[in-house]
């Protein structure tokens, strides 16, 4: 168990629809990331969250958006949802300690998108 | 622009024997590298990393070799079991990028198979 959970692990729905993803870091890390895996791909970069605040984003599409509250927990919100964007969406954390070297990212089992 | 690359999708390996899985880098700003395991329907975990001062780590059966020189790294299994079947993914970071700021970039991953 990684620490992170991600609601909900499986989703359904249809295309032009709205949906939110969920993510709760571990305790105490102040940075959150979201990853796009699609079939055959590896663990594309969407976006990283830093203590509330945006860092650093990565190949995410404009119908995408996401935020971290204060609580630390993040939400990725997908809209106009297309048959493409079925995929599996990853969360991880890491721990707000500014060192270099200590990379690793801890991720949560992952919410697995489909859209019909 | 594909920055980390991992160009053999799948391997098959007889139990006992050694895996190499290979990755290359062409970010020369690179400098700690990570491999991730993932089974299906888990999150990626992480395995063993390696940073730019060294050129070996080792931590039980599996070692990471780095070629700065080549930007080639490689993680070695010995001996392979049953167990190490999964997909296993490279990732890459440059160690500072502002604070709070820092990113992971991953490979597609190559598919293990170890054959008892």
């Amino acid at each position: 168990d990684s620490g992170v959970t991600q609601t909900p692990k499986h989703l359904i729905t249809a295309t032009g629809q709205r949906v939110t993803l969920r993510c709760s870091p571990r305790s105490g890390d102040l940075s959150v990331y979201w990853y796009q895996q699609s079939l055959d791909q590896g663990l594309q970069f969407l976006i990283q969250y830093y203590n509330g605040e945006e860092r650093a984003k990565g190949n995410i599409l404009e119908r995408f958006s996401a935020q971290q509250f204060p609580d630390l927990h993040s939400e990725l919100n997908l809209s106009s949802l297309e048959l493409g964007d079925s995929a599996l969406y990853f969360c991880a954390s890491k721990s707000g300690v500014p060192l270099p070297n200590t990379g690793e990212l801890f991720f949560g089992e992952g919410s697995r998108l489909t859209v019909l | 622009d594909q920055q980390v690359k991992q160009n053999s999708p799948s391997l098959s390996v007889q139990e006992g024997r050694i895996s190499i899985l290979n990755c290359d880098y062409t970010n020369s700003m690179f400098d700690y590298f990570l491999w991730y395991k993932k089974y299906p329907a888990e999150g990626p975990t992480f395995l063993i990393s390696i940073s730019s001062i060294k050129d070996k780590n080792e931590d039980g059966r599996f070692t990471v070799f780095l070629n700065k020189s080549a930007k080639h790294l490689s993680l070695h299994i010995v001996p392979s079991q049953p167990g190490d079947s999964a997909v296993y993914f490279c990732a890459a970071s440059a160690s500072w990028s502002g604070a709070g700021s820092y990113q992971l970039t991953f490979g597609k991953g190559t598919k293990l198979s170890v054959i008892p």
